[in-house]
């Protein structure tokens, strides 16, 4: 079966400093990989998307970024926090090719303060 | 472009009532339809997904969910909600036939009372 990690689950940031959040899927290859940031009463706010390593798509201009230096592995960066990057990440994966439906990580809680 | 439309932000149920979530979305031709529920501090659980054949689709945890293409909705329904049902449900849509991501609701926050 497939699982997917999220680390760490939960960190406390100062503004400025950088970031990293990592996303391993196991039982699985070639998935999509996608990025979320869930903010108080937003709803999912979709960051990136990849769909093969290397490949990276920008779904929100911003200070973050994202890699993807493995089939399964999914980074999430930053050079310097700012206070409105605070929010719970959420990572997710689908099978790939045309839309199938997302699998979700346990999520990151990132307080910038 | 698809969108998803949750209009209610807030719903508080009865404990043993029954339950119906509104999502309706827009999207130009068959879209895959999905229901997502989300426990405080948690990732989403998949509830149930439409792709084609029965508009009626049965998930888990006892929840249903009904196509209707007309009014372009895809509810959710229950027909006795439980405490453990409190929880923050997201409707999404994605696109049939070619590649794109999901585009999900703002969601609904689901209050038990006893």
């Amino acid at each position: 079966s497939q699982t997917i990690h999220q680390w760490p689950a939960t960190l406390v940031q100062p503004v400025g400093s950088p970031l990293s959040l990592e996303c391993t899927v196991e039982g699985t290859s070639n998935p999509n990989l996608y990025w979320y940031r869930q903010a108080a009463g937003r709803g999912l706010q979709l960051l990136f998307y990849s769909v093969g390593i290397g490949q990276i798509s920008s779904e929100v201009p911003q200070n973050l970024s994202a890699s993807r230096p493995q089939d399964r592995q999914f980074i999430l960066s930053s050079k310097k926090l700012l206070l409105s990057d605070s929010g719970f990440y959420l990572c997710a994966w689908d099978r790939g090719g045309i839309s199938y439906e997302q699998y979700f990580g346990p999520g990151t809680r990132l307080t910038v303060t | 472009a698809q969108s998803v439309t949750q209009p209610d932000i807030h719903i508080t149920v009865s404990e043993g009532a029954s339950l119906e979530l509104r999502c309706n979305y827009s999207y130009g031709a068959t879209p895959y339809l999905f229901w997502y529920v989300q426990s405080p501090g948690q990732g989403l659980q998949l509830l149930l997904k439409y792709f084609s054949g029965d508009t009626l689709v049965q998930g888990i945890k006892g929840f249903e969910a009904e196509f209707k293409r007309s009014q372009s909705s895809f509810n959710l329904r229950k027909p006795s909600v439980h405490w453990s049902d409190a929880a923050e449900y997201f409707c999404a849509v994605g696109a049939k036939g070619i590649y794109s991501t999901l585009t999900f609701g703002k969601g609904t926050m689901l209050l038990v009372s006893p």
